[in-house]
């Protein structure tokens, strides 16, 4: 079946610092990657998405490539601020349907310091 | 409303109980689904919604957990007989198409 595994956490920067959180996946086929976030006291919310290889996702600073050689959907930032502290999931969807269940990672938290 | 509402925000119980969910998705979406997120299982997809027909249910740890969607729109997430390992926060989503949204959650506690 499908699966997904994060970096474990957690992980602890400084503002400014650079940023890496490791998704792998495996699945059948050609998934649809995602990253969510889940800000302290909020609910999950979409932050990325590729939906086919090399694609690259972004927004907010954040960024993934959508590496299938590798089966990769690796979460960066150049310059993480304390407001980025929250829990990441990376998950993936079966490939060929808009629809249908996500599967995540066990989530990484982050917290950055001032 | 602008978004997925879920209700009660908190809901405790005794071990044995039976207990309800309700989730008001987005309107007009198609699509809906019941997750719950655990310490120790992450997130896990429970069922899965497309109009009132449920495709996929192959997340529902036992015959205990039911769920009903009318109308297209509101849906119900039923677990009878509540066990202590059923506490968790119970997450609604809906979308008509690629972006799940998500509501705030229920969080179950099985005392």
């Amino acid at each position: 079946g499908n699966s997904v595994t994060q970096m474990e956490g957690p992980v602890t920067l400084s503002e400014e610092a650079f940023l890496t959180i490791n998704c792998t996946y495996t699945a059948t086929g050609y998934p649809s990657l995602f990253w969510y976030v889940q800000y302290p006291g909020e609910g999950l919310q979409l932050l990325l998405k590729a939906t086919k290889a090399d694609d690259k996702g972004s927004n907010k600073g954040f960024e993934a490539t959508y590496r299938k050689e590798t089966t990769s959907f690796h979460l960066e930032k150049g310059s993480v601020q304390v407001s980025d502290s929250a829990v990441y999931f990376c998950a993936l969807r079966a490939g060929g349907t808009s629809y249908g269940k996500l599967t995540f990672g066990q989530g990484t938290i982050l917290t950055v310091h001032p | 409303g602008a978004g997925v509402s879920q209700s009660p925000s908190n809901k405790v119980t005794e071990k044995g109980k039976d207990v309800e969910l309700r989730c008001d998705p987005i309107s007009g979406h198609t699509a809906l689904y019941w997750y719950r997120q655990s310490l120790g299982q992450g997130l896990e997809f429970l069922i899965y919604f497309q109009g009132n027909s449920a495709p996929d249910k192959s997340g529902l740890p036992s015959d205990r957990f039911s769920a009903e969607r009318t109308g297209g729109s509101v849906s119900t997430l039923t677990i009878q007989r509540t066990q202590q390992e059923d506490s968790a926060v119970y997450l609604c989503a809906s979308s008509s198409d690629n972006e799940q949204f998500f509501g705030p959650g229920t969080r179950l506690t099985v005392l």
